[in-house]
Order: structure tokens, then sequence, then C-alpha cells
């Protein structure tokens, strides 16, 4: 299996852009996780999603993020505006409940840089 | 609320010697899963090995093993025979319940001397 694919590895906007980072989970899992990585705030889950749907929103910090599912294979998470305190690392995960202790499987992330 | 404890921001080893990274957790769950993941520099997140509560045994792969005592609710990783490429972040992690959240630790950074 490929794993976690992620894209673009590293993204630098200006300040006030459109950005959309995307994720194609490994197949056959059914849950989905993005996760924000600062030296501040340390590995923050987002939201994640289950079969497609978000189950848990709570960590979006706000009406500027926003994250998809369409499909199994396919997520965004979109920022707009942008802002230089959004600089960070963002991950995709994805596991499959009972199979392999519901390990999450982590993509290689992408590097956001907000000027 | 569950809440995953690693007291170590940093330490360091030298290399081919054993060193032991320590982790708490906090849960209500009778059956739940633990993890620990490396994170070298370059920012990977690296599934190291896991632990289901239930399982007396301890978990080993190759140099790593954990010392799990689920009375006291501890779970520290042991590298054994350190090597360079051990140097990195180590997060401790737990999930339980059906909302298949991780609760995540701030990690310990790892250090392994020549």
């Amino acid at each position: 299996d490929a794993g976690v694919i992620q894209s673009p590895r590293h993204e630098v906007t200006e300040m006030g852009q459109e950005v959309t980072l995307r994720c194609k989970p490994i197949s056959g899992h059914d849950y989905l996780f993005w996760y924000r990585q600062t030296m501040m705030r340390g590995l923050e889950l987002l939201i994640y999603f289950n079969n497609n749907v978000p189950i848990d929103d709570s960590g979006m910090p706000e009406d500027r993020f926003s994250a998809k599912m369409p499909n199994a294979s396919f997520s965004t998470l979109k920022i707009q505006p942008s802002e230089p305190r959004d600089s960070a690392v963002y991950f995709c995960a994805s596991s499959q409940p009972g199979t392999a202790y519901e390990t999450q499987y982590f993509g290689p992330g992408t590097r956001l840089l907000v000027l | 609320a569950q809440t995953v404890t690693q007291s170590q921001p940093e330490m360091s080893v030298q290399e081919a010697e054993t060193v032991t990274l320590s982790c708490t957790y906090d849960t209500s769950e009778n059956n739940y899963y633990l993890f620990w993941y490396k994170q070298p520099p370059s920012r990977q997140m690296i599934l190291v090995i896991r632990q289901e509560a239930y399982k007396q045994q301890n978990a080993t792969e190759n140099r790593f093993s954990v010392n799990f005592q689920k009375a006291a609710k501890s779970f520290s990783l042991k590298i054994s025979d350190s090597q360079l490429g051990d140097t990195a972040m180590y997060f401790c992690a737990s999930n339980a319940g059906n909302n298949r959240k991780l609760i995540w630790g701030l990690g310990t950074s790892l250090a392994v001397n020549p």
C-alpha cells in the first residue's frame, strides 16, 4: 500500500490567500484525521471523518478553516483567508477500526508558511 | 477526561546504551490502546510500538519494548542498543471508547550521542 498521501509537501503563501491541503487515505480505512503541529501548541486534532462524514470538528480553530471529504479516497483542508499564525505542519492520518489496534497511520505532512 | 503525560521534555543517551522514556495516562475506560510514535527531523510521524490494555504481555518490536503497568497507568518505552537514527521526538498516545480520537502527550525529545 502507498500509505497516506498528502499534497503539497510544502506551501508558501501570502497572508489573505486561500490555501488548500489535500489528503488521500489508505485504501479501506474508514477514519480520516486532520492534525496541526506547531512548536507552541504541539499536535492538535482539527477534525476527523468516519465514512466521509465529519464526526468531530471541535478542534477547528475558527471559521477560516473548513474540511471536506467528498469520497472515501480524498479529503481537503482549506484555509481562507490564511494568516501568519496558520503557519504549521498539517498532517493527515487514517485508520481502520477493528484492525491493528485502530492504529492511525500518518502522511508525510504539509509544511505551510504564511508570510 | 483522558490525559497523557510525558514528564521528560528532553533526554539524551550514548550510542549503544539503553534509555527509558516515561508516559502516564488517565482514563476511565476498561479497554483502550496505547501507542508510541517517533518523529525524526524529517517530521514524519512513525509508529514505533502499540499495546492493547487488556493484554498482559508487554509489547516488543526489535530494540523497542514497553513496560505497561495497567494499575499504575504507566506505559514507558525502552530503547535498547540506541542508534544515532533513534534521535527524534517521541510521542505517547492513547485512545479509548468509541470516538477513535487519540490523546497525545507533549513529547520527549531524545538525542542519541555518538
